[in-house]
């Protein structure tokens, strides 16, 4: 059973515009959530993570929201740019997980210019 | 400085055979892992270190799989008797410590593996 679910497999947004990406979780046991971006035949690069005991924090473009009560975190990139266009994961850490992360399958984005 | 590197890039072998990945972490990172990403998933959890012993191997699938860190640097995840279902990206990242709130888990590029 999936403890992090990215229910989208795809979104395509217009440059300039915002784009909303949604992630799911089981276990309120975990701790920090992260968000990885991953271009083909490369490693997931790091870009933003939250801590469980707050619910929102922002990073130039990137601002990541963390509802607890629906165990639900979304990823807000504005303005998108097409160099954004990436598959997109969600993990978590803690909840038992101790220091390995628990990743969502990912949502491709495609910014189009 | 260098990231996290990992060889082969692409490993083929026949179905039965042993392989062998490796990882370099980044330098001074005590932690490491080992994740494996299938077609359309997003990367699993299969073992990590800290420091040489392994910390956490309940993700290792089964006995077929084996990783070392002997000198607590250089890891080598090591595959048995492959099966076509062990075809796969093999990732490897590393992180100061085992802290994944505040110490960042980089990825190396990965090891696609593919077992005909």
């Amino acid at each position: 059973d999936q403890q992090v679910k990215q229910n989208s497999p795809s979104l395509s947004v217009q440059e300039g515009r915002i784009s909303i990406l949604n992630c799911d979780y089981t276990n309120s046991m975990f701790d920090y959530f992260l968000w990885y971006k991953k271009y083909p035949a490369e490693g997931p690069t790091f870009l933003i993570s939250i801590s469980s005991i707050k619910d929102k924090n922002e990073d130039g473009r990137f601002t990541v929201f963390l509802n607890k009560s629906a165990k639900h975190l979304s990823l807000h990139i504005v303005p998108s740019q097409p160099g954004d266009s990436a598959v997109y994961f969600c993990a978590a850490s803690g909840g038992g997980s101790q220091g390995n992360l628990i990743f969502g399958k990912g949502t491709k984005l495609s910014v189009k210019p | 400085g260098a990231g996290v590197s990992q060889t082969p890039s692409n490993k083929v072998t026949e179905k039965g055979k042993y392989v062998e990945l490796r990882c370099d972490p980044i330098s001074g990172h005590t932690a490491l892992y080992w994740y494996r990403q299938s077609l359309g998933q997003g990367p699993e959890f299969l073992i990590y270190f800290q420091g040489t012993g392994a910390a956490d191997d309940s993700g290792l699938p089964n006995d077929r799989f084996f990783a070392v860190r002997p000198e607590g640097s250089v890891s080598t995840l090591k595959i048995q008797r492959t099966e076509r279902g062990d075809s796969a990206v093999y990732l490897c990242a590393s992180s100061l410590t085992i802290s994944p709130g505040t110490d960042t888990q980089y990825f190396g590029p990965g090891t696609r593996l593919t077992v005909l």
